[in-house]
Parts: structure tokens; sequence; C-alpha cells
């Protein structure tokens, strides 16, 4: 049962205008949530994360929203530029007890054109 | 000097033999981890560790073994490697501190089992 889905494989946007990468998850004990960029031969890295305690986080051109009661999530990159384009995974984890493992959805490969 | 290194980057092995892959960081973090990544499945926890004398199975344990040889290192067998364990195998680290949910990747091993 993936307790973390990316329902779009793949999207494609023009240089300068807006990616908006969604997520949603099925786990309500899920209380933190991540954005990982993966290019090629490359191993995942850190993108940007939020806390259930928030609804939005803020990081230059990235802008992570949480809709709790939706259980949804999604990344906002403006402008979008060509550097962008690479997988970006959702990761979910609970902070309680003494799991804090990162589920992840299965990624949504964002092309970015010139 | 990247972070987290693993050794091979690719390997090509037969069905049935024993094959290690190896990782080591020198970031300082207690918490190692082990995901597969197939393709179009996202990453799969297989094992995790959250110091040298804790080692814990994720959601795909079965077929591997670890070991964690000190805080720096952490390997990950396949006893008897069949084709279905052909993919990329990724370590990562994180802290135990305050941001123990964002956890820093290594370059990944592309493993064929023929």
């Amino acid at each position: 049962d993936q307790q973390v889905k990316q329902n779009s494989p793949s999207l494609s946007v023009q240089e300068g205008r807006i990616s908006i990468l969604n997520c949603d998850y099925t786990n309500s004990m899920f209380d933190y949530f991540l954005w990982y960029k993966k290019y090629p031969a490359e191993g995942p890295t850190f993108l940007i994360s939020i806390s259930s305690i928030k609804d939005k986080n803020e990081d230059g051109r990235f802008t992570v929203f949480l809709n709790k009661s939706a259980k949804h999530l999604s990344l906002h990159i403006v402008p979008s530029q060509p550097g962008d384009s690479a997988v970006y995974f959702c990761a979910a984890s609970e902070s309680g007890g003494s799991n804090y493992k990162l589920t992840f959805g299965k990624g949504t490969l964002l092309t970015v054109n010139p | 000097d990247a972070d987290v290194t693993q050794t091979p980057r690719n390997r090509i092995t037969k069905t049935g033999k024993r094959i290690m892959l190896e990782c080591s960081q020198t970031k300082g973090h207690d918490r190692m981890y082990w995901y597969r990544q197939d393709p179009g499945l996202g990453l799969q926890l297989i094992y995790y560790s959250f110091d040298v004398k804790d080692i814990n199975k994720g959601e795909i344990s079965d077929g591997y073994s670890v070991s964690r040889q000190a805080q720096a290192k952490f390997s990950l067998s396949l006893e008897s490697a069949i084709p279905n364990q052909t993919a990329l195998y990724f370590c990562a680290t994180s802290t135990n501190g305050g941001n123990y949910n964002e956890q820093f990747f290594g370059p990944g091993t592309r493993l064929t089992v023929l």
C-alpha cells in the first residue's frame, strides 16, 4: 500500500514559468514532509521541508504548501530554470516513537524547457 | 570531497554470487540507511541503523544483510544475488539531532545481477 503518492510521473514547463509538483499521503501519522531533487547518476539531495504545524515554507524560488485536511502537499518553483530539470521525490515521516524513517513517493520528472 | 561515498559505483555479477556494497561517511552522523530504487518505484528502505549497536529491518530486507562496522561505515550484503535485485542502491545518513529527518545520500551503486 503506497502511503506517499506522486501521481504525475512527469511535468514539462517553460523556463520562467511556475512548476507545481504535487504529492498526496494516506498515513495521518505523518507530521514532517520533505522534497528531494535527483539528477541522473547522483544521489537525491534535500531541497526543502515542512512540519505539520505549518502550512507553508519558503526558500528562495521554492515554496512548499501543506494542506493537512486534504493530506496533500505541493512544491512550487518560481521562476523555473533549465537547471531545475530533475526527478523530484516527496517524502514523509512520523516523528513519534522510534519511527524516524522516510517514506518516499515514486518521483516526478520535471523538464524545464529553455 | 563527497561526504557520503559508496563503492563500487557500478557492479555486474552473476546469480548466486555474494556481493557487498560499501558506504562511508565523513559527516559524523549516527544514523545510516540503505535504500534501493527501481525504475518508477521510488526509494524503498532496506535496512537502517541508528548507531553502531542498533540495526533495524526496513520495508524490503529479505535477501539482504548489513553490517555497521563503525560509526562511519555501513555495508550492505547480498548473500546470494538474484536478478530481481538488479537496482540502484543508495546509502544515506542523518544526524540524531533536530534535523534527523534530513537525510544525505551517496551517489548510488548500480547493481546488475545476470
